[in-house]
Parts: structure tokens; C-alpha cells; sequence
């Protein structure tokens, strides 16, 4: 399997635009998971889906942003609009029920200026 | 409440020697999962080590071991004989079926390895 695939990795875009994040979860996984990293916040949870339904969306900043998961192996996570504040790098992870680690993508960073 | 409680923003150790990144928790749950993750300069997460609450042995994953002591609710994180590789980010996290199987982190430790 190639893992959990982000995309853009990169993405830079001026104030105001609309941003959509892209992810693949792992084949098979159940649970899908959004974060957003910075430095003054470090790693914050932003949304959790199991079995394609939004379970909890309470770190979800603000209705600028919303997120989807239309089948199980894809999922957005759209900021409309954008705002300076919301550079940041995103993760996307997956994993199986229960205890079982979760798998990271190799994160989109973006840059809204 | 924080969930997840590391309290090392930084750490040094020197190369060769061992090193512990502190790790508590918290959670009603009786069934949970702690988990340490890290993540190198590149900026990649990378599953290090996993204990279940009711796992009667410490985990250990190569120089990776998690030393679980349950009643205390910490799950400190041991590498043993440091690498210069080693110097990274390093998060702690906790699975519960309390809040539905969701991951909490910690704030993280930075750790450098001094050659």
C-alpha cells in the first residue's frame, strides 16, 4: 500500500481564495483523521470521521472551514475563504478501529498570504 | 482537560546514552492506547511504539521501549543508546473509547542528540 496520500504538498494562495485539501486514506482503514499543526498550537485535531460519518468536528476552527468524506477512500478539507491565520501544515491520517496507530501523510503545507 | 500531558519542551542527550520523555495521561476509560510518534525535521510522522491499558509487559520496539505505569497514568518513552537520527520531535498520544477511538496528542518534546 502507498500509505495515506496528501495533495497539494504544497499550496500558496492569497486571502480570500478557497483552499481544498485532498486525502487518501489507507485501504481498509475505518477511521480518518484531520489535523492542523503550527507552532503556537502545536497539533490540533480538527476533525474525526469512522465509517465515512462525521464523529466529532468540535476542532474545527471556525464555518470557513468544512470537511467531507464521500467514500472511504477519499476525503477534502476546504477553507473558503482563506485567511493568513490558517498557514499551517495539514495531516491527514488514517488507521483500523480501536487501538490501532494511526498513519500520517506526509502533510499539505499551506501558505495563505 | 488536557488528555495528553508532556511537560519537556526540550531535551539533550549525548550520543550513546539513554534518554526518557516524560509522558502522563488522563482518561475514565479502563481500555486505551497510548501510542509515541515521531517526527524528524522533514516533517513526517512516524509511528514509534504502542501499549494497550491491559498489556501486563512494557512495550519494546528495538532501542524504542515504553515504560507503562498504569497507576500513575504515564507512559514514558525510553531510547536507549541515542543517535544523532534521533534528534526530532517526539509526541505522545492516547486512544480511549471514551471520546470514540479518537487521537489526542501531546504538545510534544524536541529532542537533540549531541554528538
Amino acid at each position: 500500500d502507498a500509505g495515506v496520500i496528501q495533495s497539494p504538498r504544497h499550496e500558496v494562495t492569497e486571502m480570500g481564495q478557497e483552499v481544498t485539501l485532498r486525502c487518501k486514506p489507507i485501504s481498509g482503514h475505518n477511521s480518518l483523521f484531520w489535523y492542523r499543526q503550527t507552532m503556537m498550537r502545536g497539533l490540533e485535531l480538527l476533525i474525526y470521521f469512522n465509517n465515512n460519518v462525521p464523529i466529532d468536528d468540535s476542532g474545527m476552527p471556525e464555518d470557513r472551514f468544512s470537511a467531507k468524506m464521500p467514500n472511504a477512500s477519499f476525503s477534502t478539507l476546504k477553507i473558503q475563504p482563506s485567511e493568513p491565520r490558517d498557514s499551517a501544515v495539514y495531516f491527514c491520517a488514517s488507521s483500523l478501529p480501536a487501538y490501532t496507530e494511526a498513519f500520517f501523510g506526509q502533510g499539505t503545507r499551506l501558505t495563505v498570504v | 482537560a488536557q488528555k495528553i500531558t508532556q511537560t519537556q519542551p526540550g531535551m539533550f542527550v549525548q550520543e550513546k546514552e539513554a534518554v526518557t520523555l516524560d509522558c502522563t495521561y488522563d482518561t475514565s476509560d479502563p481500555s486505551y492506547g497510548l501510542f509515541w510518534y515521531k517526527q524528524p525535521s522533514s516533517g513526517e510522522m512516524i509511528f514509534l511504539i504502542y501499549q494497550g491499558s491491559y498489556d501486563q509487559q512494557n512495550a519494546t520496539e528495538g532501542r524504542y521501549s515504553l515504560n507503562f505505569q498504569k497507576a500513575r497514568k504515564s507512559a514514558n518513552l525510553v531510547i536507549s543508546a541515542s543517535q544523532l537520527g534521533d534528534s526530532a520531535m517526539y509526541f505522545c498520544a492516547m486512544r480511549d473509547t471514551n471520546t470514540g477511538n479518537q487521537f489526542y496528542f501531546g504538545t510534544g518534546t524536541s529532542l537533540t542528540v549531541i554528538p
